[in-house]
Parts: C-alpha cells; structure tokens; sequence
C-alpha cells in the first residue's frame, strides 16, 4: 500500500542552524502539508502547498519556514535559523484531492538544542 | 471529549470490551477525519465521514457524526491490545486544513 515517507526519523541540531525535513508523499496525490506536534501539545497546521505554490498557511509558518517541492517525487520543509521552540515532530501529509483523506508520514522528530 | 481547548481523555478498558470517545468541533465542517497514534509514532488515518454522512464503519470501528450537535464519537469493538494508542480527531472546516483535537488514550488492558 502506497504510504507517505519521511526523512531523518530524528534530527538534532543546534541552535540557528538550518534544518531541511524531506517527505515524499504517496506518488499520484497532488496537495501536500505539513504539521507539527510539540511534545504533550495538538497536532498544528503549517503549511499546504498545490500546483508548486503555498495554499494555506498558518500563523506558525513565519519567514523562518519555506516548503519547496524540488523535484517530482519530494517535498521539502526548511527553517532558516532553528530556534528552542521549533523542537517537535514534524508532520507531512498527502492528499488525492481537496477534502479527502490526509495520509501523514511517520514523522520527523526535530530536537533544537 | 476532545475538542480544542479540552484536556484529553483517557480510558482504559479490558481487551475485548468496547471503546467510545467523543470530538467536538465548533463551526460547520467539510468532513472530520480520525486518526491513531502510537506513542511518539505517526499519525494512522482510520476513517474519514463528510458532512452529509451520519455513520461510517470499517472493520472493528464505527464513527457517527452528529452536525446538529457538532460532535463525533469513534467506538472501537472487541478491542485488542494493540488498540492501546491516542486517538484524534480531526475536522477540515473546508480549507483543506485539518484541526485536530487534543486526543484520547486509551489503554487496552490483556
């Protein structure tokens, strides 16, 4: 069964690095997200991208974060300059279509230290 | 029940008993999706019932929707041990993003 990947399972970094989180989403679903979960705390929206642009995006998702989809198969959530309060897991999901299931990967756990 | 300013629940029940848990949601919805989570793991989608729908099944779980009242339940039958994980809901208000509750533990006990 086609299923949402994620890589690292784990990344640690420091302090105002950059960190790039990867996801290839299940290959024919053409909207595409990314979530967050802090530890203890409700998934959070970030981000939903279509047709290569930003669909939506929450009030999270400052000038710190970019999504790119660099080539046909991953997609990319980058922070600029990681900061103690981005630690979390980190979420992509896919969808066929608008309004339908969300298919979540098995998630990235970013630890700021 | 969860809904967004709401602790979460927890519930533990012997393996074979049936599990409800309750979501509330606050405007009208597209659809409201649920989802399992074992500890620290992914985010596994169970069901998904749309707006004009008042229950769905799929194997051992059954979910109602209940937009007058604005709320979802999700029974689990017969459950098993490897039932044990949070379970979420969460509701797409039509944006194509999804809200999600703060979650319900449930622990099966052998």
């Amino acid at each position: 069964e086609p299923e949402v990947t994620q890589t690292p399972s784990h990344q640690v970094t420091q302090m105002g690095q950059e960190v790039i989180l990867r996801c290839v989403p299940i290959s024919n679903h053409l909207y595409f997200y990314w979530y967050r979960q802090i530890l203890g705390q409700k998934v959070e929206f970030l981000v939903s991208f279509y047709n290569n642009e930003i669909s939506e995006k929450s009030e999270i998702f400052d000038d710190q974060f970019s999504v790119e989809r660099p080539d046909g198969s991953n997609f990319t959530l980058k922070i600029r300059s990681t900061k103690l309060e981005d630690s979390a897991m980190y979420f992509c999901a896919s969808s066929g279509t608008p309004g339908n299931e969300q298919f979540f990967g098995p998630g990235t756990r970013l630890t700021v230290l | 029940s969860q809904q967004g300013e709401e602790d979460p629940q927890a519930l533990s029940i012997q393996e074979g008993e049936n599990a409800t848990m309750n979501c509330s949601y606050k405007t009208s919805i597209n659809n409201l999706q649920w989802y399992r989570q074992n500890s620290g793991r992914g985010l596994v989608h169970l069901i998904l019932i749309r707006s004009n729908e008042r229950e769905k099944h799929s194997g051992r779980l059954r979910v109602t929707l209940d937009t007058s009242k604005k709320s979802s339940s999700l029974l689990i039958t017969a459950s098993r041990a490897a039932d044990t994980a949070s379970y979420f809901c969460a509701t797409d208000y039509g944006n194509n993003r999804l809200a999600f509750g703060k979650g319900n533990q449930v622990v099966v006990i052998p």
